[in-house]
């Protein structure tokens, strides 16, 4: 496709519930990054992959956070027992040139927890 | 700790003036600098970058950067209704990593 593909769009998931969320990157970049944004929040970084190597890890809020790009292209996001905190919109983003150029937002999947 | 700092608003302007949007940076070592808008609902668009000191202008919009002062302003020139978004200013250090601000509410009023 033409942009940044993400799903599900919207996720409700119960309190201690096990989530995945998915991220199509646009075709052939190599950079991909996950943002997470709380309501009224600027995007927060969570982690970078450049093809299959994730490089930079350091925003994950916990160890119940992983992601993962293993074929350099599509990546998930998976979040292990959710909590009430965890609820926010994930932004997935991809870029050809790294982020000194600025890079494309997905639409985001929005997670509520319950 | 790597800041970037944005006034919430909201910013309430009506529809012809200029909306001028402000945004500090504490890290000096800061090389990239974007706008991007997001309507409600919405992701973030990436609408104007800069590099240098000085002034960038696209259309409507016009991106002020000063380095020395650690600022970056957009200026939005006859604004109208449907620029009523939150506008949130980014910043780069390193070669991957966009620090955001928490974004700016701007309501352009008909």
């Amino acid at each position: 496709g033409a942009g940044v593909s993400q799903s599900p769009r919207y996720k409700v998931a119960k309190r201690g519930q096990d989530v995945a969320l998915r991220c199509d990157p646009i075709s052939g970049h190599v950079s991909l990054f996950w943002y997470q944004q709380a309501l009224g929040q600027g995007p927060e970084f969570l982690t970078y992959f450049q093809n299959e190597a994730q490089l930079d890890k350091s925003g994950l809020p916990s160890d119940r956070f992983f992601a993962e790009r293993p074929e350099g292209s599509v990546s998930t996001l998976k979040i292990q027992r959710t909590q009430q905190e965890d609820s926010a919109v994930y932004l997935c983003a991809s870029s050809d040139r790294g982020a000194n150029y600025g890079y494309t937002f997905g639409s985001g999947t929005r997670l509520t927890v319950v | 700790q790597k800041e970037v700092e944005q006034n919430s608003g909201p910013l309430s302007v009506p529809e012809g003036a200029i909306a001028s949007l402000n945004c500090t940076y504490s890290d000096r070592g800061s090389q990239s600098f974007f706008w991007y808008r997001q309507y409600s609902g919405k992701s973030p668009e990436l609408i104007m970058s800069i590099y240098s000191n000085g002034d960038k202008e696209d259309g409507r919009f016009t991106a002020q950067l000063n380095k020395a002062s650690q600022y970056v302003s957009l200026l939005i020139r006859d604004s109208q209704p449907s620029d009523s978004a939150t506008y949130l200013c980014a910043v780069t250090g390193s070669n991957y990593k966009l620090t955001f601000g928490k974004g700016t509410l701007l309501t352009v009023n008909p």
